[in-house]
């Protein structure tokens, strides 16, 4: 079946450095991969995603790339801040007509100042 | 732009009684989704609207849960009877279109005991 897998579960980083975090895809269908971020009592929010017929997609200190031939994509945060820290989420469009997400399960990311 | 709305934002019941759990989307977005965290897993899809149809339920666990978008504008899932495995965050979302922003609603923290 459709399935994402999210890695590492935990990272904690110093203020200032980066933070990387992986993700697999299944469905060579899908063709849309947002991010989502959750601060603790908040709603997740997307924060960037990047269609399948682009590599690499940057905002500021946060960017997003993706190896379609590996299914793979992954989350680059550059200079760390405390405001960083959430779970982030990554999700892969679901099958052909379908408008689902289908999700990973979560990075749950410690900024430390 | 008002965000998506839950409520309850908690709701603690005993196994066996029914709960329903409503969602108000952003006005304007025809597509209405149910997604559901248990356990610090993933947030795994439920079901799709578009207006009132539904459109995807491929995610639904099995008979006990019960969603309805009367009018096409807010949504209700119902759980009867809920089980102890039930418990989790319920969220809902909305988006304009595919492959463009679904925006979350705050969830519903369901706890069955």
């Amino acid at each position: 079946g459709e399935n994402v897998e999210q890695h590492p579960s935990t990272l904690s980083v110093q203020e200032g450095d980066s933070a990387v975090i992986k993700c697999t895809y299944s469905d060579s269908a899908s063709n849309y991969f947002p991010w989502y971020k959750q601060e603790l009592g908040k709603r997740p929010q997307l924060i960037i995603d990047i269609r399948s017929n682009v590599g690499e997609k940057k905002d500021q200190r946060i960017a997003v790339t993706l190896n379609k031939t590996a299914k793979h994509f992954s989350l680059h945060i550059t200079e760390t801040q405390p405001e960083d820290s959430a779970v982030y989420f990554c999700a892969a469009s679901g099958e052909a007509g379908t408008y689902k997400y289908i999700f990973g399960t979560g990075t749950r990311l410690k900024v430390l100042a | 732009e008002a965000g998506v709305t839950q409520f309850p934002s908690h709701s603690v019941i005993e196994k066996g009684q029914t709960v329903t759990l409503r969602c108000d989307p952003i006005s304007g977005h025809d597509n209405l989704y149910w997604y559901r965290r248990v356990m610090g897993k993933e947030i795994k899809f439920l079901l799709h609207f578009v207006k009132e149809s539904k459109q995807d339920e491929s995610g639904m666990p099995n008979n006990r849960f019960l969603a309805e978008r009367t009018g096409g504008t807010y949504s209700t899932l119902k759980v009867q009877p809920a089980e102890l495995e039930d418990s989790g965050v319920y969220f809902c979302a909305s988006s304009k279109s595919w492959g463009v922003e679904q925006y979350f609603g705050p969830g519903t923290r369901l706890t069955v005991t």
